[in-house]
């Protein structure tokens, strides 16, 4: 079964700090993995999805890294604003059923 | 990319009863889940819904309790039945192909 742990769980900066949110999983047999945002009481939104042959992706401010063979994942979020402030998950799919796991995330508070 | 409506969004129930939640992906897709999401905690697998047959669980969850169905490749969903405080929480609905998506969630609360 695969095990997904996301270090810090908690994180406070000031704006425009840089963010650096660590994801670690334990099936490198992976489909792709994709990082997620969820605000309080609501659904989640897909920031950025990784091909499992990729290295990286970018999208605006936000950069993620994958490392398959060690089972690793980061988020990079540059200039943090308040409007960052959520919870952030990773979440790898497995080749053998394509179901996504998810850690218990990361929660960012930017503050102003 | 698609666009997934899930509903009702919240609703508050009484124990012993049961709640049907609807999801609607505005495309076909191949895959479609159904998640929970208990207070403060992380997302976890309750079912995959299979189109045209019966769903796949998860250890823990079964099909008498949260009953599962998906008659095309556009809609689903999945009934809490028998309802306890216990089963407060929020249930997602997810579906995609290469990429995930998910819908806004169902707040439960039974009383």
């Amino acid at each position: 079964k695969q095990e997904v742990t996301q270090i810090p769980a908690a994180l406070s900066v000031p704006e425009g700090e840089n963010l650096v949110l660590n994801c670690s999983f334990t099936d490198s047999a992976i489909y792709n993995l994709q990082w997620f945002r969820q605000d309080p009481g609501k659904g989640l939104t897909s920031l950025l999805l990784i091909q499992s042959s990729q290295r990286e992706q970018t999208s605006g401010r936000l950069n993620a890294s994958l490392d398959k063979s060690s089972g690793r994942s980061t988020l990079y979020i540059a200039a943090s604003q308040p409007g960052d402030s959520a919870t952030y998950l990773c979440a790898p799919r497995t080749l053998n059923d394509y179901k996504l796991s998810f850690g218990a995330g990361t929660t960012v508070t930017v503050r102003a | 990319s698609a666009v997934i409506s899930q509903k009702p969004s919240r609703d508050i129930c009484q124990r012993g009863t049961s709640l049907t939640i609807q999801c609607q992906v505005d495309s076909q897709v191949t895959m479609m889940f159904w998640y929970r999401q208990q207070p403060g905690q992380s997302l976890t697998l309750i079912a995959t819904a299979n189109q045209g047959s019966e769903a796949t669980y998860e250890s823990g969850f079964v099909i008498d309790k949260f009953p599962i169905s998906r008659p095309n490749l556009t809609f689903s969903t999945l009934t809490v039945s028998n309802m306890s405080p216990e089963d407060s929480s929020i249930y997602l609905c997810s579906g995609g192909d290469e990429k995930l998506f998910f819908g806004s969630g169902t707040q439960l609360s039974v009383l």
